[in-house]
């Protein structure tokens, strides 16, 4: 399967733990964007990242929130000391290039968080 | 900053027939894209179709076409021949082409297929 990877597909935390989402972009592409969806509403930028850099993360809680996208392995969102309110898919997109050529950005399945 | 309306909460269509799902969207962006994804109830997002602010003709995809009107700001999705599979929920999103990478989405529509 060539398509964008995320783990878990479900997570269950409880209120104060971590929750750590993974995601392998599609084959060949470097950029990276994290986007969340609560329940019957349309989904809400994150964060974009490439190889090692954050490039916008106007979408980012400003506190508990962080990505990143190592040289080697997937990207990873983190959020720490979980509440209520991060109940929500969160669901990774990749691209094959970023500014200045229009391209889809193609999504993984998602991984939905549920805090209890 | 760009913006994505889509007013249409839910949409009844029997099979077989051809359905329009209404977008428009507000930019201040001289060039950009408008995309259009389908949610299943089983929750992936697919991508559909896109078409860019420049290109002369709509895009069409299968079954999938786009009608972009510039003038009016409205990028509406076609569905030629619908299926029960075609159920769904359907997003439509604008990005900028310099600039902010970031998808900017619609509420959505709900379109069910009726046999």
């Amino acid at each position: 399967n060539a398509g964008v990877m995320q783990n878990p597909r479900h997570l269950v935390r409880r209120r104060g733990q971590e929750a750590r989402l993974r995601c392998s972009p599609m084959k060949g592409h470097s950029h990276v964007y994290w986007y969340r969806q609560l329940p019957e509403e349309g989904l809400k930028f994150m964060v974009y990242l490439q190889k090692e850099n954050i490039i916008d993360e106007s979408g980012m809680p400003k506190e508990r929130f962080s990505a990143e996208f190592p040289k080697e392995g997937p990207s990873i969102l983190r959020i720490q000391q979980v509440v209520r309110g991060d109940s929500a898919a969160y669901f990774c997109a990749s691209s094959l290039s970023g500014t200045g050529i229009l391209q889809p950005q193609h999504f993984g399945d998602g991984t939905r968080l549920s805090i209890l | 900053a760009q913006k994505i309306t889509q007013t249409q909460p839910g949409m009844f269509v029997q099979e077989k027939e051809a359905v329009t799902l209404d977008c428009t969207y507000d930019t201040s962006d001289p060039s950009y894209g408008l995309f259009w994804y389908k949610q299943p109830s089983s929750g992936e997002m697919i991508f559909l179709i896109y078409q860019g602010s420049y290109d002369q003709q709509n895009a069409t995809e299968g079954r999938y076409s786009l009608n972009f009107q510039k003038a009016r700001k409205s990028a509406n999705l076609v569905i030629s021949a619908s299926q029960l599979g075609d159920s769904a929920m359907y997003f439509c999103a604008s990005k900028a082409l310099q600039g902010a990478q970031k998808l900017v989405f619609g509420q959505g529509t709900r379109l069910t297929i009726n046999p």
